[in-house]
């Protein structure tokens, strides 16, 4: 049972260039939600997405940033004309449907991530 | 809004001796609670977490954590390092119910080196 994979590991984009970044999740998960680590930070989320939606999207920058996880396929951070601040590690981390309340299947798989450099 | 405190940066050890790593959580209900460590250019993996009952919560590795609600505290025990063990720790809060449920909040997390 794979892990959630993240491709690529790692981008090296030019200022002003687009950045894809994909995230499979683990097999069964229905929920994705991305999350940023910039140098010496920890994580910040950034969205929260469910099969053709967009449950939770309080952490995304406002402009060039866009994120969706089509009915079928991986969920794709989108990165319009990158700037050196993007550079940072995307991480990408998956769960089980789950109802509203407490559950003991509540916590995270993260993937390896995929670390975007600006150059 | 939630937010989590990790107030050490770095701490350094010696392998062998025990650890305790700092976090402080600030939330306006009962939170879920979670530690990561994260190796160098690695993804986060869970090492436990708490959601209620039993506040002392085992977890993988030989670490465990302690919930006190009173001190708003979840801290991140082992009793003997070993050198595998020197990674980055997050401690990190989330919450129950509502369109934000499965969105954590991390600390700044905690670079732990073990001397030999």
């Amino acid at each position: 049972n794979a892990g959630v994979m993240q491709n690529p590991r790692h981008l090296v984009r030019r200022r002003g260039q687009e950045a894809r970044l994909r995230c499979s999740p683990m097999k069964g998960h229905s929920h994705v939600y991305w999350y940023r680590q910039l140098p010496e930070e920890g994580l910040k989320f950034m969205v929260y997405l469910q099969k053709e939606n967009i449950i939770d999207e309080s952490g995304m920058p406002k402009e060039r940033f866009s994120a969706e996880f089509p009915k079928e396929g991986p969920s794709i951070l989108r990165i319009q004309q990158v700037v050196r601040g993007d550079s940072a590690a995307y991480f990408c981390a998956s769960s089980p449907s789950i109802a509203q309340g407490a559950s003991r299947d509540y916590g995270y798989t993260f993937g390896s991530g995929t670390r975007l450099t600006v150059v | 809004a939630q937010s989590v405190t990790q107030p050490d940066i770095h701490i350094t050890v010696s392998e062998g001796a025990s650890l305790e790593l700092r976090c402080n959580y600030s939330y306006g209900a009962t939170p879920y609670l979670f530690w990561y460590v994260q190796s160098p250019g690695q993804g986060l993996q869970l090492l436990l977490k708490y959601f209620s009952g039993d506040t002392l919560v085992q977890g993988i590795k030989g670490f465990e954590a302690e919930f006190k609600r009173s001190q708003s505290s979840f801290n991140l025990r082992k009793p003997s390092v070993h050198w595998s063990d020197a990674a980055e720790y997050f401690c990190a809060v989330g919450r129950a119910g509502g369109t934000s449920y499965g969105k954590l909040t991390f600390g700044q997390g905690t670079i732990l080196t073990v001397h030999p």
